[in-house]
């Protein structure tokens, strides 16, 4: 399974654009990726999902770059309630090979 | 969306005990359901993959005579912490998917306490 490598952390201000980058170089053909959001004491909570390009929710933004080596996912006008540790993850869909390691992830501490 | 319930959230036990924790797909059917454990401060670690109506897989380290899991239904999975010891304690979780979706549906966790 693809390796995924993110911050350990990041700190940001209310209102502000976040961006969290993981690098995931080993990436397969058939690889997607996905990001989760985990509060303490909680499961991991879907957040988006992408193969290329762009994808967009009601949430957040992902950008995939053409050699998929990479990913950024994007929280417009982060909250308070945004602290949370973000987790990307790769595994490939079709065949049921899925992503399930998990890494160090990114701790987002939002202030205001 | 697919719900997961997972219970109990919280548990202490004494040392030498066994405890059980379940998971739950409310509104679906899970073929596969995922269990992971998370020690403070740290990552989510897989330590087997449950299918319904097979033994579990469980991943390199994890002694599955002590960390029992059973996936009677498409509906429940179980996980049974034998004889737990204080280096048990954990945050338990565990997750569902329903057939060729990528997507794991987590449950909110169980927090164990070993005494």
């Amino acid at each position: 399974l693809a390796k995924t490598t993110q911050p350990i952390s990041m700190d940001s201000y209310e209102g502000q654009e976040v961006n969290i980058t993981c690098s995931h170089n080993n990436i397969a053909t058939n690889d997607y990726i996905t990001w989760y959001q985990q509060f303490p004491s909680q499961g991991p909570r879907f957040i988006i999902q992408g193969y290329k390009t762009k994808v967009t929710n009601e949430v957040a933004s992902l950008f995939i770059p053409a050699d998929r080596k990479s990913s950024t996912l994007s929280l417009p006008r982060v909250s308070l309630s945004d602290t949370a540790v973000y987790y990307c993850l790769v595994g490939d869909r079709n065949t049921g090979r899925r992503a399930l390691t998990f890494g160090s992830g990114t701790r987002l501490q939002v202030q205001p | 969306g697919a719900v997961v319930s997972q219970h109990p959230s919280w548990v202490i036990c004494k040392s030498g005990t066994s405890v059980k924790i379940e998971c739950r797909s409310l509104d679906f059917q899970a073929t596969t359901m995922f269990w992971y454990r998370q020690f403070p401060k740290q990552s989510l670690m897989l330590m087997a993959t449950s299918n319904e109506g097979s033994k579990a897989t469980y991943e390199q380290g994890v002694e599955k005579d002590k960390f029992l899991i059973n996936h009677a239904s498409l509906t429940l999975s179980t996980l049974t912490v034998t004889s737990a010891h204080p280096e048990d304690s954990s945050f338990y979780i565990c997750s569902a998917t329903t057939g060729p979706s990528y997507e794991q549906y987590f449950g909110a966790g169980t927090r164990l306490s070993v005494l």
